[in-house]
């Protein structure tokens, strides 16, 4: 089975510094790591995806994550945060093998703060 | 693209009430899921369908919930009888195959329908 763990519920910040967004998984496999956000009264978005090649992967409105397998760990970034990153960031696993395991499990989530 | 289509985007009903939720997926998506979020559990999958035939159903929190596809294009979540504890938001969700290239591994969701049973 998988898991994933999510070690801050909140995250304040201040506008124009930087952020990282910790996640850590737990599998005996292979993974699959995805982050997306979710903006107030919306669903989902996926900001990024890593599947295999290069561990550093960038995804959409300046984000990036770490895939780490040693430290079991996708760590999420940003240098420089707007206030209309406020939203909450959920880290996700899945297993590559697909067929009955395409799901998706994800943590409980971050809720992420901008402040001026 | 309309992007997924959930229907109703608010629902308010009183125990012992049917509750019938409503997706359209992404035109030419073959995989759809269902979802749950609460404060107290988080995102949990309840059941996701694969060319309209359920895959894995082992979310799905008991025998008042069902969840059909009769057709590529529609979907519905039903709970009968609702109870208070079924309060949550419902997200439908929808991807191409996984493992092709580009966005197979993407799920886009839709809007989220907010149900309250009181």
């Amino acid at each position: 089975a998988q898991s994933v763990t999510q070690l801050d519920s909140q995250v304040p910040v201040f506008e124009e510094a930087p952020v990282e967004l910790r996640c850590n998984y737990s599998s005996s496999v292979s993974v699959y790591l995805f982050w997306y956000v979710q903006y107030p009264n919306q669903g989902l978005q996926l900001l990024l995806k890593y599947l295999s090649g290069s561990t550093l992967v960038k995804g959409i409105n300046g984000f990036e994550a770490e895939f780490n397998k040693s430290q079991t760990s996708f760590h999420l970034r940003k240098p420089s945060v707007h206030i209309s990153d406020t939203a909450e960031y959920f880290c996700a696993v899945r297993n590559p093998s697909g067929g009955s395991n395409y799901k998706l499990t994800f943590g409980k989530g971050t809720l992420l703060t901008v402040n001026p | 693209d309309a992007g997924v289509i959930q229907s109703p985007r608010h629902e308010v009903t009183e125990m012992g009430q049917e509750v019938t939720l409503r997706c359209k997926p992404i035109s030419g998506h073959d995989y759809l899921f269902w979802y749950r979020q609460t404060m107290m559990r988080g995102l949990e999958l309840l059941i996701y369908f694969n060319n309209n035939v359920p895959i894995d159903d082992s979310g799905m929190p008991e025998d008042r919930f069902s969840a059909k596809m009769p057709n590529a294009s529609f979907s519905t979540l039903k709970i009968q009888p609702s109870e208070p504890r079924d309060s949550a938001v419902y997200f439908c969700a929808s991807s191409s195959s996984p493992g092709l290239a580009g966005g197979g591994e993407t799920q886009y969701f839709g809007p989220g329908t907010r149900l309250l049973v009181l």
